[in-house]
């Protein structure tokens, strides 16, 4: 299967500061990225969608200004977490789809475990 | 809105025996499904999905799933579990005939398979 990667696996700051993150898929185009937020022993909840050379669509409840994304190019997306504060510490996973129809599967990165002190 | 059930949040399974992990979906047109696995510290990997056709689908690593419309169900089975398959795992819907074009996740099932 098509493969996504996330940079970095893991990431602890202090509250104040700014942390990105990065997705890139690897061995394919992705149209469309998608970032998720997962809490220990619960499900993924969808942040946001973005789509490349265009502003993200948010979910309800995400806050666009704190959680900044951006979906530079057809292979990579970024997640930027400003002004961390210990509550936004969390497993970031992002996924993108392969190929543009809404049929096509969404392959998932790593993750990313922020820990914010 | 869609939504998608998984009722067990733990099944515990020997090794050699068959597995089923169950899921069931709420959808207000065709739905698409999907399942994913999740080891540890993980993203999620992708097993297999239902878009149309045959009701049995054949996946990764020995698994299939039977989508029912029926009974709106995705139960997801393995005829011979491996101690390697306990892990997470997701079902999820994506549903075509409304504005809702994201995946939406069960609550996951913890599948724990003893040697």
């Amino acid at each position: 299967g098509a493969v996504v990667s996330q940079h970095p696996s893991w990431v602890i700051c202090k509250s104040g500061t700014s942390v990105k993150i990065e997705c890139r898929s690897l061995d394919f185009q992705a149209t469309t990225m998608f970032w998720y937020r997962q809490f220990p022993k619960q499900s993924l909840m969808l942040m946001a969608t973005s789509n490349e050379g265009s502003k993200a669509t948010y979910e309800q409840g995400v806050e666009k200004d704190k959680f900044l994304i951006n979906h530079a190019s057809l292979t990579l997306s970024t997640l930027t977490v400003t002004s961390a504060h210990p509550e936004d510490s969390s497993f970031y996973i992002c996924s993108a789809r392969e190929g543009v129809r809404e049929t096509d599967t969404q392959y998932f990165g790593p993750g990313t475990r922020l820990t914010v002190l | 809105a869609q939504s998608v059930a998984q009722p067990e949040d733990q099944v515990n399974v020997a090794e050699g025996n068959p597995l089923t992990v169950k899921c069931t979906y709420s959808v207000s047109g065709n739905p698409y499904l999907f399942w994913y696995v999740q080891y540890p510290n993980r993203g999620l990997q992708f097993l297999l999905k239902y878009i149309t056709g045959d009701n049995l689908v054949k996946g990764s690593y020995g698994f299939e799933a039977e989508f029912n419309k029926s009974q709106t169900s995705f139960h997801l089975k393995k005829p011979s579990a491996l101690v390697s398959d306990s892990a997470l795992y997701f079902c999820a819907v994506r549903d075509f005939s409304g504005s809702a074009r994201q995946l939406t996740f069960g609550s996951g099932t913890q599948l724990t398979v003893l040697p």
